[in-house]
């Protein structure tokens, strides 16, 4: 079975922390992807990734950056955290192309 | 960009009902998923099927491409299969999915 793991399941943090979400994946997939998801808004994505250190901005990527350094690993990294980055972040990773996408069990961050 | 759109959007049943969900894309796709999500936010893939039908237990999906919807049923619904179903197609860029607004599905015994 694919396993995606996420580093933490709830986070609080404060207004102007660095912030690290870590998702770490075992099926050797090339591709690795960040979505949040609000209320109202549905799931969008943020960054996705399609090989080691290289990486492609999404819908939303103004206030993130992102790291892959290596093939199983894609963090996401909120600079300077603010409230309005309180929300539920969901890391997927996939074979690539048109193939399935799998997701981890999420990361409900909360900035104060 | 695709368009995606299910409904219902909401849906209450008692245990041992069957239900159908449906989602419709605005465009051709090459990859189409439905997944669970469980009270404690967790997506679950229930079916990768960009065409024709899949079954998994009381679960089955059905997928008509050429006619740009597909079907998710549920039969014999247990208060477990509560929380809400999503429906998602990859973009035309072979990127990110694209997902619909879910439906939110309630079993009561």
């Amino acid at each position: 079975d694919v396993k995606v793991t996420q580093s933490s399941r709830y986070l609080v943090k404060r207004t102007g922390e660095k912030v690290f979400l870590e998702c770490v994946q075992d099926m050797d997939h090339e591709n690795m992807f960040w979505y949040r998801q609000d209320p109202g808004l549905g799931l969008r994505l943020i960054y996705f990734s399609y090989d080691v250190k290289m990486k492609e901005k999404g819908d939303i990527p103004e206030g993130y950056s992102v790291s892959r350094e290596k093939k199983e690993r894609f963090s996401l990294i909120l600079e300077s955290a603010s409230t309005n980055q309180t929300s539920m972040y969901l890391c997927a990773s996939s074979p690539g192309g048109d193939h399935e996408q799998f997701f981890g069990p999420g990361t409900r961050l909360t900035v104060l | 960009g695709i368009q995606v759109e299910q409904s219902p959007p909401d849906l209450i049943l008692q245990e041992g009902a069957n239900s159908t969900l449906r989602c419709n894309f605005s465009d051709s796709v090459n990859n189409l998923q439905w997944f669970h999500q469980n009270p404690w936010g967790q997506l679950i893939n229930l079916f990768y099927i960009p065409s024709g039908t899949k079954q998994n237990g009381r679960l089955s999906a059905t997928t008509v491409a050429t006619e740009r919807y597909s079907l998710l049923y549920i039969s014999s619904s247990q208060t477990t299969d509560s929380g809400v179903y999503f429906c998602a197609v990859l973009n035309q860029a072979g990127t990110a999915l694209i997902f619909g607004k879910g439906t939110t599905l309630s079993v009561s015994s």
